[in-house]
């Protein structure tokens, strides 16, 4: 494994849920990211954070709020979510913002 | 801007043959250029980069891939692929300016299937 972990590994929720995607990284890194892969499209970035702050948000809509306590601990917040929403989201880390990135496993999400 | 683009959806190989996988890509600076693999319901997987140095990369799993400038491509290959080779393989782009943040760009993937 990468010594990335995600938690949970799968997730249903309805539109009107709030639930949390967990992201913990264990290989001393200072960045960690926040992608989204659905079917049939390229790898979207979301959020990127770099020594707990955070310097990229990619036009992600404001249903999706991340939060970086610590350089080794990250986490999506989730609430209203649309079913267009449903996609593998994914963790990744590196040392720094523009090295090599080690990506966890992923959370499948389906929205209904 | 960047972008990188991998023209084949999907690459059918007998086991035991070469593999190769095509990649080509477009950055204003310096390109960092990378290769990951994806399992199903996994990850993805870092097999190699090129960042500076010798244009033949070495990775994971024996994998190695081509930098060609000239060409602005980044081909992944293997001598003797392997059943287990069957994924969906993706290449990646950054500007090597430090201030992008990390910022990969991906392609779209191309599914590897490896026949016994």
């Amino acid at each position: 494994e990468t010594g990335v972990t995600q938690t949970p590994r799968h997730l249903v929720m309805g539109m009107t849920n709030k639930k949390s995607l967990k992201c913990e990284q264990h290989l001393g890194h200072n960045a960690m990211y926040w992608y989204k892969q659905s079917a049939k499209k390229p790898l979207e970035l979301m959020f990127v954070y770099s020594l707990e702050e955070r310097v990229e948000n990619n036009s992600v809509p404001s249903r999706f709020s991340p939060e970086c306590p610590n350089s080794s601990h990250l986490f999506l917040h989730l609430h209203t979510l649309q079913p267009e929403d449903s996609a593998l989201y994914l963790c990744a880390s590196s040392q720094e913002a523009y090295e090599t990135q080690y990506f966890g496993p992923g959370t499948r999400l389906l929205v209904l | 801007a960047q972008s990188v683009a991998q023209p084949e959806d999907q690459v059918n190989v007998a086991e035991g043959n070469p593999l190769t996988v095509k990649c080509t890509y477009s950055v204003s600076g310096n390109p960092y250029l990378f290769w990951y693999v994806q399992y199903p319901n996994r990850g993805l997987q870092f097999l190699l980069k090129y960042i500076t140095g010798d244009n033949l990369v070495k990775g994971s799993y024996g994998f190695e891939a081509e930098f060609n400038k000239s060409q602005t491509s980044f081909h992944l290959k293997k001598p003797s692929a392997l059943v287990s080779d069957s994924a969906l393989y993706f290449c990646a782009v950054r500007d090597g300016s430090a201030d992008s943040w990390g910022k990969l760009q991906f392609g779209s993937g191309t599914q590897v299937v490896v026949t016994p």
